[in-house]
């Protein structure tokens, strides 16, 4: 993996269903992985920073892991809310100190 | 706390004119980093500010130049516009310049959407 990848790019879920989307990362030179949440005509939302290969990270019904080893974080939702519509953005400075590469997003719509 | 803001909200311009966003800092925080994100991609980083000197740049041509002011507020320059930039341009703000991405939580402004004719 030369780039940060997310998947899948977008998807549908009905309110209350549990879901999960990716980000593959470079393991080499790994120092740290950010998650954002991004609401339409707002800004990016800071959600986790994860550093620690086997980290797992919780905010309310969102919670994160991470492999740093193999370069890759899952981000969780349980139970959908329509609030939860949002784009997830994972960003990351794997392969080099001070080079920090963004997802392109993962777009959620939480469907009532 | 204000948080982050950036003005303008949008802006048009043609190409090889010259362009001044805006950003203003959350309260607290030194460090101001700037942010292109074009249509379908991820935000790509341009620079970071601190100490009002560049610290860290990304892969942007010398087209793309910054200030930071001593309140912390920041600008960001683009000079010879191509139809390439037009993109939304992300302002975040933290504390100390410990990276790119540190540890230190980066706070985003809204964002100017820029579109060059």
């Amino acid at each position: 993996i030369l780039n940060v990848e997310q998947s899948p790019q977008s998807l549908h879920v009905q309110e209350g269903d549990s879901t999960n989307f990716t980000c593959s990362f470079p393991s080499s030179n790994f120092y740290a992985l950010h998650w954002y949440r991004w609401e339409t005509a707002k800004s990016p939302e800071a959600l986790f920073v994860m550093t620690l290969n086997g980290d797992e990270k919780k905010k309310g019904r969102i919670s994160a892991t991470l492999n740093t080893k193999e370069g890759y974080s899952y981000l969780y939702i349980k139970g959908s809310q329509p609030e939860d519509s949002a784009t997830y953005l994972c960003a990351s400075n794997s392969g080099g100190y001070q080079k920090v590469t963004f997802g392109t997003g993962t777009k959620l719509q939480v469907i009532p | 706390d204000a948080g982050v803001t950036q003005s303008p909200t949008h802006l048009i311009k043609t190409r090889g004119q010259q362009v001044t966003l805006r950003c203003s800092p959350k309260s607290g925080h030194d460090t101001v980093s700037w942010y292109q994100q074009a249509l379908g991609q991820g935000p790509q980083f341009i620079f970071q500010y601190y100490e009002e000197e560049e610290r860290q740049r990304g892969n942007f041509p010398d087209r793309f130049s910054g200030h930071q002011f001593p309140n912390y507020s920041s600008e960001l320059n683009v000079n010879a516009l191509l139809l390439g930039d037009s993109a939304l341009y992300l302002c975040a703000s933290s504390l100390g310049p410990e990276g790119v991405l540190s540890y230190n939580e980066q706070f985003f402004g809204p964002g100017t959407r820029l579109t060059v004719l």
